[in-house]
């Protein structure tokens, strides 16, 4: 079974800094996919980037970057430049395309932007 | 375009009672699930459907029943009530046509059972 960590928390960081969240994952699977969603307080649930496992090239979205290593079962999440509306809590999450396509989560990590 | 509205957004029952979490989605999507979220942990999956008349088990499904009689509606059922069901509980749909299309989810229910 896979499992997702994410070893953060809570994290703070000062408005316009850059912050990096952490995730790790275990599986066996070779083709797989990897998400960031975002849960801000209004309890919706926001697709923030995702990535491909056979795809080198890490993905990027606008202020929202990934560092995926594959070797090391690792997928972090860079905001840059953060905003009071990037306060929220972040899931990594992990899918192998099965029938059922089920998507296991991390614990998530509490980010605060500070003014 | 509404996109997957659930209702109700908050609601209390009582040990034993039973209720349906409705789940709609207007975007002609196949694929329709159910999580539950709980403190400390993350989403875990319920039950999901591929299309109307076709549903299977998730990783928690104990205490649920679902159905899918038409492509637009998901909803989940509890049978009796339990406080262990108290949780966060969100609908997702998505296409079928690539798995890496994200899956769009609801705003999520608040049930407490006391």
């Amino acid at each position: 079974a896979q499992t997702v960590t994410q070893s953060q928390p809570e994290m703070s960081v000062q408005e316009a800094e850059t912050v990096t969240l952490s995730c790790t994952y275990d599986t066996s699977e070779s083709n797989y996919y990897l998400f960031w969603y975002k849960q801000p307080p209004s309890r919706q649930m926001i697709l923030v980037i995702r990535q491909e496992a056979y795809k080198q090239q890490n993905a990027t979205e606008n202020r929202f970057s990934v560092n995926f290593q594959k070797a090391a079962k690792s997928f972090s999440l860079k905001i840059s430049d953060s905003q009071l509306g990037d306060t929220a809590m972040y899931f990594c999450a992990f899918m192998k395309p099965t029938f059922d396509e089920k998507l296991t989560f991390g614990t998530g990590t509490r980010l605060t932007i500070i003014p | 375009n509404a996109g997957v509205t659930q209702t109700p957004k908050f609601q209390v029952l009582k040990t034993g009672q039973s209720m349906t979490l409705q789940c709609a989605q207007d975007m002609n999507h196949e694929y329709m699930s159910w999580y539950r979220q709980d403190p400390g942990m993350g989403l875990r999956l319920i039950h999901y459907s591929v299309g109307a008349g076709i549903t299977d088990q998730g990783e928690v499904p104990n205490g649920y029943n679902v159905s899918r009689s038409t492509t637009e509606d998901f909803p989940l059922r509890l049978l009796s009530a339990a406080p262990s069901q108290t949780s966060v509980y969100f609908c997702a749909s998505r296409l079928n046509d690539a798995p890496n299309q994200p899956q769009h989810f609801g705003d999520g229910t608040r049930l407490s059972i006391l």
